[in-house]
């Protein structure tokens, strides 16, 4: 079984512009959790959306956004990119037993130039 | 608040020696906790886990100790091979899968 797939694998953009990224969950789960991490720290919580709802919002602001789809695969939208959004951005799933259990996928290498 | 911190930003040790990665956590109702391991350019990849009712838990050459009443979490690792090098993470789960955590503790390996 595939694990949690992202795509693409790197993205360079410029200030301004908007950005989707994707992700889908281990088979069978329904919930994505959505992280940004900045080079050099721990990653850090964005969004929850468990059966196309949102459950849980990190502090970013409301230039980032996402959506869940029926088939549980997500997006994440940032718009107006800002230096700052650089960053590896990652998606996690359950995986296991216990829905506490989160596996993360490869990530998103977003460069913002 | 809510944070999880590490002792120790770079931890080097010799091949076959044994490492111990410490990580302090503010939530004393927090009650999973979860080891990852990251390399370079990749995703953090789940090592073991332990629930607040547990105090220890083995793995295979892993070993997570819990200490909820100073609220430390440590990980040991036996044996330690070069491929262990990465940045390792603990985490807590605050709320309905949401995980916090700290800023990583990067284990170097030397043959």
């Amino acid at each position: 079984d595939a694990g949690v797939t992202q795509s693409p694998t790197h993205l360079i953009k410029t200030r301004g512009q908007h950005v989707t990224l994707r992700c889908s969950p281990i088979s069978g789960h329904k919930s994505v959790s959505w992280y940004q991490q900045v080079l050099g720290q721990g990653p850090q919580f964005i969004f929850q959306y468990y059966e196309k709802e949102e459950r849980g919002r990190g502090n970013f602001p409301d230039r980032f956004s996402a959506r869940q789809f029926p088939n549980y695969s997500s997006e994440l939208n940032v718009n107006a990119l800002l230096l700052g959004d650089s960053a590896l951005y990652l998606c996690a799933s359950p995986g296991g037993r216990s829905t506490d259990t989160q596996y993360f996928g490869p990530g998103t290498r977003l460069t913002v130039l | 608040g809510e944070s999880v911190g590490l002792h120790l930003p770079t931890l080097s040790v010799q091949e076959g020696d044994n490492s111990i990665i410490n990580c302090a956590y503010s939530n004393s109702a927090s009650d999973y906790f979860i080891w990852y391991k990251q390399e370079s350019g990749k995703g953090p990849q789940f090592i073991i886990d332990i629930r607040s009712n547990m105090d220890k838990r083995q793995g295979q050459r892993v070993t997570v100790l819990l200490n909820k009443t100073v609220k430390h979490l440590s990980l040991q690792i036996a044996a330690t091979q070069p491929g262990d090098s990465a940045v390792y993470f603990c985490a807590e789960t605050q709320g309905f899968q949401k995980l916090v955590f700290g800023t990583g503790t990067r284990l170097l390996v030397s043959p």
